[in-house]
């Protein structure tokens, strides 16, 4: 099946610094990718929305200039945390939609998801 | 707005056991819907998805779901549990089409006591 991998799969940085995770489809290309964050023992919320080539769309309560998503190309999309504090740590997941060349229809591939720390 | 509703934050079954893993969901659309497992530390594996074809959907390691859409209702059932299949399972709902975010349910923990 469709694989979608993420970068890194852990990381520590101390507050104040940023963090750049990366997002990408294998071996499809993805004009759509979404950013999802989960907390301990909660559910996946969606951040917002990566289209490749146009501004991220960003859900409710999501600060678009503190969790910058870049979507350059059709198989990456980033997502950088600036100036992070201790309450953005998290587990942060995206997802990449593969259109079949056969049937044409869409799927939805999650990644490994990124567990950040911040100190 | 879409949501779901997942009922049963833990599920605790003995092994080779009937799993049933209920989920409701509401939807203005006629949705797609779908089930998702996650192991610790661990992304999301799809264990099966509805798109409007069979009712009955059939998905891996033996689980399936059945979509009523007169009980708003997308339910997890496997025969036989396993200890392997001990994780959290996640129902979720999108517009129809696959091009639009996922709406998750809060998550079930299934517990397969031997």
């Amino acid at each position: 099946g469709a694989v979608v991998s993420q970068h890194p799969s852990r990381v520590i940085c101390k507050s104040g610094t940023s963090v750049k995770i990366e997002c990408r489809s294998l071996d499809f290309q993805a004009t759509t990718m979404f950013w999802y964050r989960q907390f301990p023992k909660q559910s996946l919320m969606l951040m917002a929305t990566s289209n490749e080539g146009s501004k991220a769309t960003y859900e409710q309560g999501v600060e678009k200039d503190k969790f910058l998503i870049n979507h350059a190309s059709l198989t990456l999309s980033t997502l950088t945390v600036t100036s992070a504090h201790p309450e953005d740590s998290s587990f942060y997941i995206c997802s990449a939609i593969m259109r079949d060349p056969l049937s044409s229809d869409l799927t939805q591939y999650f990644g490994p998801g990124t567990r950040l720390t911040v100190l | 707005a879409q949501s779901v509703t997942q009922l049963g934050s833990h599920v605790s079954v003995s092994e080779g056991a009937l799993v049933l893993l209920r989920c409701n969901y509401s939807s203005s659309v006629p949705p797609y819907l779908f089930w998702y497992v996650q192991y610790p530390n661990q992304g999301l594996q799809l264990l099966l998805k509805y798109t409007s074809a069979a009712t009955l959907v059939k998905g891996i390691n033996g689980f399936e779901a059945e979509f009523k859409k007169s009980e708003t209702s997308f339910h997890l059932t496997k025969p036989s549990a396993h200890m392997r299949d001990a994780a959290e399972y996640f129902c979720a709902v999108s517009d129809p089409g696959g091009n639009t975010p996922l709406v998750f349910g809060k998550g079930t923990r299934l517990s397969v006591i031997a």
